[in-house]
């Protein structure tokens, strides 16, 4: 079965960090681009970023509301996906959702259950 | 950035009547080299992450019931349920891949 498994959430004070992490199984995670998607209490979603492939080299791209603040990062060799939030601000509060991207029309296809982040001030 | 315009905000269909949300984006999203719109939608049901329905703007994701369609090209897109059933209540998101920043819609609640 192919499962995206989020991990790292938790309660942190404004100004703090967190390193969230995705792991991946059942499908083969180094031809895959990885997105994290977040969502904010009772509101839509947003991209947060994405982290492409060795034959990109690792490329990234990020939302203009988290550049700087945020660092995604893989080891396929881990089958996994890292999320590095540093300066946690309260707008950063929500679930974050690991997706799995479809190289051909960049769809997402497969979504963890999220793991929730609260920053407190 | 592309924003991506969803209304209504949220609807409320009888069971077995139709559904229609639309999505509007800022700037054309069709790919030029492959002419297909990088527009995808997701239906997320409360306590679940999303989950894909449609990709190119209106070819089915396996599984999907036929009674979910997409149509559109260009900036504008629709999204239909052509029967509405009890277990369709969700909310509704348009997505675009075309370009960076990728961006969602608002979201369209759909109730009974």
């Amino acid at each position: 079965e192919m499962q995206l498994v989020e991990s790292g959430g938790g309660l942190v004070q404004t100004g703090g960090s967190l390193r969230l992490s995705c792991a991946a199984s059942g499908f083969s995670f180094s031809s895959h681009y990885m997105n994290w998607v977040r969502q904010a209490p009772g509101k839509g979603l947003e991209w947060v970023g994405r982290v492409r492939g060795i034959a990109d080299n690792y490329a990234t791209d990020y939302a203009a509301s988290v550049r700087g603040r945020f660092t995604l990062s893989r080891d396929d060799s881990k089958n996994s996906v890292y999320l590095e939030i540093k300066s946690l601000r309260t707008e950063d509060t929500g679930v974050y959702y690991c997706t799995r991207d479809r190289s051909w029309d960049d769809a997402f296809d497969l979504w963890g259950q999220g793991t929730m982040v609260t920053v407190s001030s | 950035d592309i924003v991506m315009t969803q209304s209504p905000e949220s609807l409320a269909v009888s069971l077995g009547e139709r559904a229609t949300i639309s999505c509007k984006s800022s700037q054309s999203i069709l790919h030029r080299t492959n002419y297909k719109n990088f527009l995808s939608w997701y239906q997320q049901k409360p306590g679940q992450p999303p989950r894909l329905l449609l990709f190119w703007a209106s070819t089915r994701e396996s599984g999907v019931p036929d009674r979910f369609s997409g149509s559109g090209s260009g900036t504008d897109f629709t999204l239909t349920i052509s029967s509405l059933q009890a277990e369709d209540v969700a909310v509704y998101y348009c997505h675009q891949s075309y370009s960076t920043p990728q961006t969602f819609g608002q979201g369209t609640k759909v109730e009974i």
